[in-house]
């Protein structure tokens, strides 16, 4: 069955460095996003990503985020100076066109601490 | 803008009986809805969506969902709980029609079986 991958599963970076963290969406799907669920908060929309370029953002998705998809499948979620509050857990969704993409498959997520 | 809220953070139930988990969302337009699952350090897995048609929906691992626009409530349930149903449950909604499909997510209810 196909499915979304993240790595890493986990990351530590000090306060201020810059992150990067990786998913491969699902090979035929057309939608990309990124979410993300501080400890014990709700799941949060960060992202939505369609033909190359960035469809809806949140409040959170500021400046110092960025997404990029690199080559065919890959789908980057960039943090330029990480804080500390910027600790979560971290989940990639993609989801297919017409109404396939009502249904997001996510991710296994990638739990960032900054330290 | 969509907000969903789900009424308990957790719920204790022992194994083979019914449980519901509630929730309610509210929005200015028309919404699809939608129920995640997250078992421990796993991504969150689809068991239902409600897009239109009939208000009752089936899911997977015997749990089904039914709509109810008057009361803009969306409860899961299942008849008889198995230890393996332990895991945290996610009601979500995303705006129609849809340009990126974004969820909007509750807190989530931490459903636990009782053997």
């Amino acid at each position: 069955e196909p499915e979304v991958t993240q790595t890493p599963s986990h990351q530590v970076t000090q306060m201020g460095q810059e992150v990067i963290l990786r998913c491969v969406p699902i090979s035929n799907h057309l939608y990309f996003y990124w979410y993300r669920q501080i400890l014990g908060q709700k799941v949060e929309f960060l992202v939505s990503f369609y033909n190359n370029e960035i469809s809806e953002k949140s409040e959170i998705f500021d400046d110092q985020f960025s997404v990029e998809r690199p080559d065919g499948s890959n789908f980057t979620l960039k943090i330029r100076s990480t804080k500390l509050e910027d600790s979560a857990m971290y989940f990639c969704a993609s989801s297919g066109g017409g109404t396939r993409g009502t249904e997001a498959f996510f991710g296994q997520g990638t739990r960032l601490t900054v330290v | 803008a969509q907000s969903v809220t789900q009424l308990d953070s957790q719920v204790p139930v022992f194994e083979e009986a019914p449980v519901e988990l509630r929730c309610n969302y509210s929005s200015s337009v028309s919404v699809y809805l939608f129920w995640y699952v997250q078992y421990p350090n796993q991504g969150l897995q689809l068991l239902l969506k409600y897009l239109s048609g009939s208000t009752l929906v089936k899911g997977i691992n015997g749990f089904e969902a039914e709509f109810n626009k008057s009361q803009t409530s969306f409860h899961l349930r299942k008849p008889s709980v198995h230890i393996s149903d332990t895991a945290e449950y996610f009601c979500a909604v995303s705006p129609r029609p849809a340009g990126s499909y974004q969820l909007t997510f509750g807190k989530g209810t931490k459903l636990s079986v009782i053997p």
